[in-house]
């Protein structure tokens, strides 16, 4: 069982569409990463949520840390296919070790 | 953000060879060192955690003889694949971390080929 499961795990949506992936959790993280990989690659940190209820804007990208600090979310707005790829969240939790969720699959056809 | 390179990106060896594959932290001090594994169209998969100075900490079912981890400075992280099986293909990517609960950056990865 994932510690973080993240939704959905594919996704394939038309340029120009707005979509939500989410990562949840039963536990509490003390920060959580987003990251964009694309194939043959490593992940590429995209954003980092530190406080509970937190968002945080990366131009058409929004990121929200829930105020419970288990579960946050990515939001793309006017997706283009330049945002196709691999999108993972991971979190810290107190010992120090760094967990991945399965990752959500996006592709946007132009 | 901070770099992390990865060396080698490809590699092809025989069975029962072995491989080590690098990572290096090229501006910053790295206190913890993550290796993963990935397969095709999946997530990370943890193998082991090492900080530097110290043991690496394996993931239960991750054999410590046969993926050796050795982080003997605060840039430098190693992972040896020890006689290595065809099963071994896969993706291995590193990350590097400041400190703790700070966030990683990552390699390029490592893709092994074993034949």
């Amino acid at each position: 069982t994932q510690l973080l499961e993240q939704s959905p795990q594919f996704l394939s949506i038309q340029e120009g569409e707005n979509l939500t992936v989410y990562c949840n959790s039963s536990s509490v993280f003390s920060s959580l990463q987003w990251y964009r990989q694309e194939p043959g690659e490593g992940p590429v940190l995209l954003v980092t949520v530190v406080t509970g209820g937190e968002v945080k804007k990366l131009k058409r990208l929004t990121f929200q840390f829930g105020d419970a600090r288990k579960d946050s979310s990515l939001h793309i707005t006017a997706a283009q296919p330049g945002d196709t790829g691999l999108y993972l969240c991971a979190g810290f939790k107190n010992n120090n070790d760094m967990r991945f969720g399965a990752g959500t699959r996006l592709t946007v056809k132009p | 953000g901070a770099v992390v390179s990865q060396h080698p990106s490809r590699v092809i060896c025989k069975s029962g060879t072995s491989v080590k594959i690098e990572c290096r932290s090229l501006d910053f001090q790295a206190t913890t060192m993550f290796w993963y594994r990935q397969f095709p169209k999946q997530s990370l998969m943890l193998m082991a955690t090492s900080n530097e100075g110290s043991k690496a900490t394996y993931e239960q079912g991750v054999e410590k003889d046969k993926f050796l981890i050795n982080h003997a400075s605060l840039t430098l992280s190693t992972l040896t694949v020890t006689s290595a099986h065809p099963e071994d293909s896969s993706f291995y990517i590193c990350s590097a971390s400041q400190g703790r609960y700070t966030e990683a950056f990552f390699g390029q990865g490592t893709r092994l080929t074993v034949v």
